[in-house]
């Protein structure tokens, strides 16, 4: 069975700081990486992927998280960052045979101060 | 117009009522399900759903019951709400098609049982 550690349920920064999520995961088969992102009030929505291949994945607004399987990480990063970055960010995994069985971390809060 | 839809979005109700949650989709995806998110629990799997004709218990299904009417509907009822039920919930939709799973989420449902 899988899991997924996020050892941070908040981060506090301030705008244009560099900011570092981690996140671990134990699964004993081939995974399926992601990270999803809660803004105020909304649903959460996919902002990154890791299936295969290169193991830095980037997003559209900035985002970018590395895939280490020695240690057993997916850390999302963001050099600067914005008020509008505020949100719950949920880290979760998949088995590459069942990939729709999404496993959610426990969540960590991205708090931008000005 | 939204692509996943839940209502009602707020819900207050009493310890004892029978309480259905809705969730509509317009994406055309065959698989849905349900999740409630608890502060410091991340998302939680409740039911899930491959087909019309097939439903599958999650990770705490207990006190929870589902009903796929159709393709693009699929309802979680509690029987007996309880206040440790309170709780947001969302519902998410995926496609078979997809084989690594991406799931799209409606905006949430908040339930609180007094």
């Amino acid at each position: 069975a899988q899991s997924v550690t996020q050892l941070d349920s908040q981060v506090p920064v301030f705008e244009e700081a560099p900011v570092e999520l981690r996140c671990n995961y134990s699964s004993s088969v081939s995974v399926y990486l992601f990270w999803y992102v809660q803004y105020p009030n909304q649903g959460l929505q996919l902002l990154l992927k890791y299936l295969s291949g290169s193991t830095l994945v980037e997003s559209i607004n900035g985002f970018e998280a590395e895939f280490n399987k020695s240690q057993t990480s997916f850390h999302l990063r963001k050099p600067s960052v914005h008020i509008s970055d505020t949100a719950e960010c949920f880290c979760a995994v998949s088995e590459v045979s069942l990939a729709d069985k999404l496993i959610f971390g426990t969540g960590t809060r991205l708090q931008v101060f000005p | 117009d939204a692509d996943v839809t839940q209502t009602p979005r707020n819900r207050i109700t009493k310890t004892g009522k029978r309480i259905m949650l809705e969730c509509s989709q317009t994406k055309g995806h065959d698989r849905m399900y349900w999740y409630r998110q608890d502060p410091g629990l991340g998302l939680r799997l409740i039911y899930y759903s491959f087909d019309v004709k097939d439903i599958n218990k999650g990770e705490i299904s207990d006190g929870y019951s589902v009903s796929r009417q159709a393709q693009a509907k699929f309802s979680l009822s509690l029987e007996s709400a309880i206040p440790n039920q309170t709780a947001l919930y969302f519902c998410a939709t995926s496609d078979t098609s997809d084989r690594f799973g991406e799931q799209f989420f409606g905006p949430g449902t908040r339930l609180t049982v007094l």
